[in-house]
């Protein structure tokens, strides 16, 4: 029972690659999110989607992009990476926004 | 006003000692309401759901007052292990999203 996945675990950016970091979930959960979490700011709503074809802004929008093509997978995109955008980033799933979420294990990205 | 909030702590106590914390919201209208979990370099886990009527689960209690709007959680007996930063979600029926508290950090010192 895989739950979430993220891949990738770990990942090193220069600034202006992009890369797209990819969230699995196989509870058939209608809602997934994206959060960041950057020391001493709590968990950041970054996008979130409440069901496949989906996708809805966040909190922490600006300089990430997401895709709901499929009901298992969230994808996050960062177009033209920026030290700022250095942080681990969380992907979770629900049933319903008032049900227990279900987190996968991290990203911890850095952009240099 | 943030929607949700906590004391970020540390909260720094001894091994037995009992501990509580509290994590405020702001609409009224919030429905469902939780305590999660998160230990060091790890993703956060459900600790437990928080009903009306309050719940225990072991050396852990939750309470919920409506009325001066906040959600609270009790350890105790603290152990080594609860060491971690706690958070709270605070939803309205019908949110579409989940909102984070910014945690509480809980460190049990021997």
């Amino acid at each position: 029972n895989a739950g979430v996945t993220q891949t990738p675990k770990f990942r090193v950016l220069k600034t202006g690659q992009s890369m797209t970091l990819l969230c699995a979930q196989d509870m058939n959960h209608e809602y997934m999110y994206w959060y960041r979490q950057d020391p001493g700011m709590g968990l950041r709503l970054i996008h979130y989607s409440v069901g496949e074809g989906t996708t809805a802004k966040g909190e922490v929008p600006d300089g990430y992009n997401v895709s709901r093509l499929k009901k298992q997978n969230f994808l996050l995109g960062l177009e033209s990476a920026a030290p700022s955008q250095t942080s681990v980033y969380f992907c979770a799933s629900s049933y319903t926004a008032s049900t227990e979420a279900f987190f996968g294990q991290g990203t911890r990205l850095t952009v240099v | 006003r943030k929607e949700v909030e906590q004391d970020p702590g540390p909260f720094n106590v001894p091994e037995g000692a009992t501990v509580a914390f509290n994590c405020t919201y702001s609409n009224s209208a919030s429905q469902s309401f939780f305590w999660y979990r998160q230990d060091c370099r790890k993703e956060p886990k459900l600790l437990m759901s928080v009903y009306s009527s309050g719940n225990e689960d072991g050396r852990f209690t939750a309470q919920l007052n409506r009325a001066s709007q906040y959600i609270s959680l009790l350890i105790r007996d603290s152990k080594l292990s609860d060491s971690a930063t706690y958070l709270c979600v605070v939803q309205r029926s019908s949110a579409s999203k989940i909102i984070f508290g910014s945690g509480t950090r809980l460190s049990i010192r021997p």
